[in-house]
C-alpha cells in the first residue's frame, strides 16, 4: 500500500529553522518531491531528491534516506511568508503517480 | 505561456446535477491528473491518465468520469452520485520522459460548493 505521513502542524518564530519530516512506505520509488502551499492556492515545488542526501536551493533544504523512508525539509531564517503548508510527495515506479501526504500545516510567529 | 489553465474558478452546484471541470494543458506532458482537497487536508487522487485515450481510476474516482481525447485536455465531470462535493479540485500534469526529477505542475484549481 501507499502510506505517507508527515507531522500535522508546526509552529515557529521569525528568523529561527525549521525542520519537516516525512516517512513514507510506497509501492515503488523514483523521487520524492516537497511542495509549499498557501491556503486558497496550488501547491509549488520546492525541492526534489531521488538519492541520499542533503539538497540545498538557498533557505530551503530537502534530506533523503531510502533505506530509511525517511525525508526532512530545513528551512531556514523563517519569514512571515513561510507560513503555508508543506507537502510532502513520493512519485512511484509503476504508474509515474505522486503520492502526497497530508501537509504539514507551518503557522510562523514574529 | 505555457503552463495549465482551470475553468472555472468557482462553480455552484445543485443537488443532482452533474458538472464538469476543465483542465488544458500547453505544456506537452503525456501525464495528467486530478486532485481533490478537502479543507485543512492532503491531495487526494481521483483520475489520472499516462496517454490519450486512456486513464486510471485514482483512489477515490467513485462518483467522478473523465476523458482524454486530446493531449492538451483532461475534463473531469463530478456526477449527482458524488454525494459529497464540495471541495477544491487541482488539475496537474507531468512529463514522463527524461529525468526521474520531472515534477508534476499545478493549475490554480477549481472551488466547487453544492448549494
Amino acid at each position: 500500500g501507499q502510506n505517507i505521513d508527515q507531522p500535522t502542524e508546526m509552529t515557529a518564530t521569525e528568523g529561527a529553522i525549521v525542520q519537516i519530516n516525512c516517512t513514507y512506505q510506497t509501492s515503488g520509488f523514483n523521487g520524492l518531491f516537497w511542495y509549499q502551499q498557501h491556503a486558497g492556492e496550488a501547491p509549488t515545488f520546492l525541492s526534489y531528491n531521488v538519492l541520499d542526501g542533503l539538497e540545498e536551493k538557498g533557505r530551503f533544504s530537502s534530506f533523503l534516506s531510502r533505506s530509511k523512508g525517511y525525508s526532512y525539509l530545513l528551512l531556514k531564517e523563517l519569514q512571515m511568508k513561510d507560513s503555508a503548508s508543506y507537502l510532502c510527495a513520493v512519485r512511484d515506479n509503476y504508474g509515474q503517480n505522486f503520492v502526497f501526504g497530508p501537509g504539514t500545516r507551518l503557522s510562523v510567529l514574529p | 505561456d505555457g503552463g495549465i489553465t482551470q475553468s472555472p474558478k468557482y462553480l455552484f452546484r445543485k443537488e443532482g446535477q452533474n458538472v464538469t471541470l476543465s483542465c488544458e494543458q500547453n505544456l506537452n506532458h503525456d501525464a495528467m491528473y486530478w486532485y481533490r482537497q478537502d479543507p485543512g487536508q492532503g491531495l487526494r487522487l481521483i483520475y489520472y491518465s499516462q496517454i490519450v485515450n486512456d486513464f486510471q481510476k485514482g483512489d477515490i474516482a467513485e462518483g467522478y468520469s473523465v476523458s482524454r481525447e486530446k493531449k492538451e485536455s483532461f475534463p473531469l465531470t463530478v456526477t449527482s452520485a458524488q454525494k459529497n462535493p464540495t471541495a477544491f479540485y487541482l488539475c496537474a500534469s507531468s512529463s514522463t520522459r527524461g529525468a526521474s526529477g520531472n515534477t508534476i505542475y499545478f493549475g490554480e484549481g477549481s472551488w466547487l460548493t453544492v448549494v
